[in-house]
C-alpha cells in the first residue's frame, strides 16, 4: 500500500520561502507511470493544482504560481519536494502531496490521483 | 489555460433521491477527467477517472459520464455517507484544474 507523508515547518514568514517534503512510503517513486504532485486547499476554499514531477525531473507547474515555485525529487530518498518562495498570507492553506497518473495499457486508460498525503497546515505569518 | 466549472456549487437532497453534477470545461478535454469526493476534513479521494471508470472500491451508485466539454457526476441513491464537496479535475496536459466543488448536503 502507497504512502505519502508531508513534512515541514507550519509557520512561514511573510517574503520567505515555504519548503516541504513528501515522503513516499510502499513503493518506489520511480516505479511505474506515475507523477507526483503538489495541491493546496486554503480553508473553506476549494483545491489548487501547484505543480507535479516526473522522475525523470520533467516539470509542470501552475501559471499563477510559476515564477515562485520549483518541484524537485530525490529518488535515493523516495522523496519529492516543494520550494514556494515570497509567500504572503494567501499562500497559507494546507498542502498535500498526491501521486498522479494518465497513462493505458492495452486493454484501460487510468488517471487521476490514486494516493494523498494526510495534508499539512502551512500559516503564512509573521 | 482550460478553465473547469462545476454545477451546482451546492445542492440538497433527500437520501435516496438521484443526484447529478455537472462539469463543463472551457476546452475539450476528451476523456481527461477525474472526479474526487472530500469529505469534511478529510483528504479528497478519487472516485472516478477517464470520465466514466470507477475507482476500484467505490460504490456502483456513483457513476461518471460524458466526453470533450460537459461531464457528469451521478450518485444514483443518495446516501448519508456521500454527504460531501465533490470536485472535478481534467488531467493529462498542464494545468491540472480543478472545478470550484459542489457542496452535497442531506435535506
Amino acid at each position: 500500500q502507497v504512502q505519502l507523508q508531508e513534512s515541514g515547518p507550519g509557520l512561514v514568514k511573510p517574503s520567505q520561502t515555504l519548503s516541504l517534503t513528501c515522503t513516499v512510503s510502499g513503493g518506489s517513486i520511480s516505479s511505474g507511470s506515475y507523477y507526483w504532485s503538489w495541491i493546496r486547499q486554503p480553508a473553506g476554499k476549494g483545491l489548487e493544482w501547484i505543480g507535479r514531477i516526473y522522475t525523470s525531473g520533467s516539470t509542470n507547474y501552475n501559471p499563477s504560481l510559476k515564477s515562485r515555485v520549483t518541484i524537485s525529487v530525490d529518488t535515493s530518498k523516495n522523496q519529492f519536494s516543494l520550494k514556494l518562495s515570497s509567500v504572503t498570507a494567501a499562500d497559507t492553506a494546507v498542502y498535500y502531496c498526491a501521486r498522479g497518473t494518465d497513462y493505458c495499457s492495452s486493454t484501460s486508460c487510468y488517471g487521476g490521483y490514486d494516493y494523498w498525503g494526510q495534508g499539512t497546515l502551512v500559516t503564512v505569518s509573521s | 489555460d482550460i478553465q473547469m466549472t462545476q454545477s451546482p456549487s451546492s445542492l440538497s437532497a433527500s437520501v435516496g433521491d438521484r443526484v447529478t453534477i455537472t462539469c463543463r470545461a472551457s476546452q475539450g478535454i476528451s476523456n481527461y477527467l477525474a472526479w474526487y469526493q472530500q469529505k469534511p476534513g478529510k483528504v479528497p479521494k478519487l472516485l472516478i477517472y477517464a470520465a466514466s471508470t470507477l475507482q476500484s472500491g467505490v460504490p456502483s451508485r456513483f457513476s461518471g459520464s460524458g466526453s470533450g466539454t460537459d461531464f457528469t457526476l451521478t450518485i444514483s441513491s443518495l446516501q448519508p455517507e456521500d454527504v460531501a464537496t465533490y470536485y472535478c479535475q481534467k488531467y493529462n496536459s498542464a494545468p491540472e484544474t480543478f472545478g470550484q466543488g459542489t457542496k452535497v448536503e442531506i435535506k
